[in-house]
């Protein structure tokens, strides 16, 4: 049973274009959660998403990022027009309930550069 | 002032070492997490609780919520267990975690 599968594990990308970051959660989970970590500091909230549904977005950027889960396939973390400030590694985890008495399953991360 | 802290944020320890790593939260909270980052790598959760205490192999972990107050023990330290150790809650019906800044250990020979 594969665990939370995020790809790719390395992105680097030129300012102004677009990162598509892919998180495919655990089987049976349907609840899915991004977090960014930015160099030399801690986790932070992006968004918490069900199957076709944004749940929470608090910590979403007001521009440029947006993120989906639909029926079917991964969810996609998007970042159009990056810039240097995007580059971080973001994490993915899913559960299979809300507030799960499971904990969170997370991913590897991807890495994201741009230069 | 952040709503988890961790202590100490550096922390180094000689191969066999009892090893505690502290977490303070200011806000009510459902659960908190204990979660291990290797550099370069995913992050791996050890440990949820909302009470009293858990084991596991090495690792123990227990929470007072009337101190507001975790503890992660590593007993009889390895190399191994070097990677950054995160405290995270759910803060009050909150799904999504907030985490505290890490403390980063490196067992030696």
């Amino acid at each position: 049973n594969a665990g939370v599968m995020q790809n790719p594990r390395h992105l680097v990308r030129r300012r102004g274009q677009e990162a598509r970051l892919r998180c495919s959660p655990m089987k049976g989970h349907s609840h899915v959660y991004w977090y960014r970590q930015l160099p030399e500091e801690g986790l932070k909230f992006m968004v918490y998403l069900q199957k076709e549904n944004i749940i929470d977005e608090s910590g979403m950027p007001k521009e440029r990022f947006s993120a989906e889960f639909p029926k079917e396939g991964p969810s996609i973390l998007r970042i159009q027009q990056v810039v240097r400030g995007d580059s971080a590694a973001y994490f993915c985890a899913s559960s299979p309930v809300q507030r799960s008495n499971y904990g969170y399953t997370f991913g590897s991360g991807t890495r994201l550069t741009v230069v | 002032k952040n709503e988890v802290e961790q202590s100490p944020q550096n922390l180094t320890a000689q191969e066999g070492e009892f090893i505690t790593i502290n977490c303070s939260y200011s806000v009510g909270i459902s659960a908190l997490h204990w979660l291990q980052q290797h550099p370069g790598g995913g992050i791996v959760s050890l440990f949820m609780l909302s009470s009293g205490k858990k084991k596991h192999g090495r690792l123990i972990a227990t929470i007072n919520i009337q101190e507001k107050h975790s503890s992660l023990h590593i007993t009889a330290s390895h190399p191994r267990d070097s990677a950054v150790y995160i405290c995270a809650v759910n803060t009050g019906t909150a799904s999504k975690l907030t985490f505290g800044t890490g403390t980063r250990l490196q067992v030696t020979l």
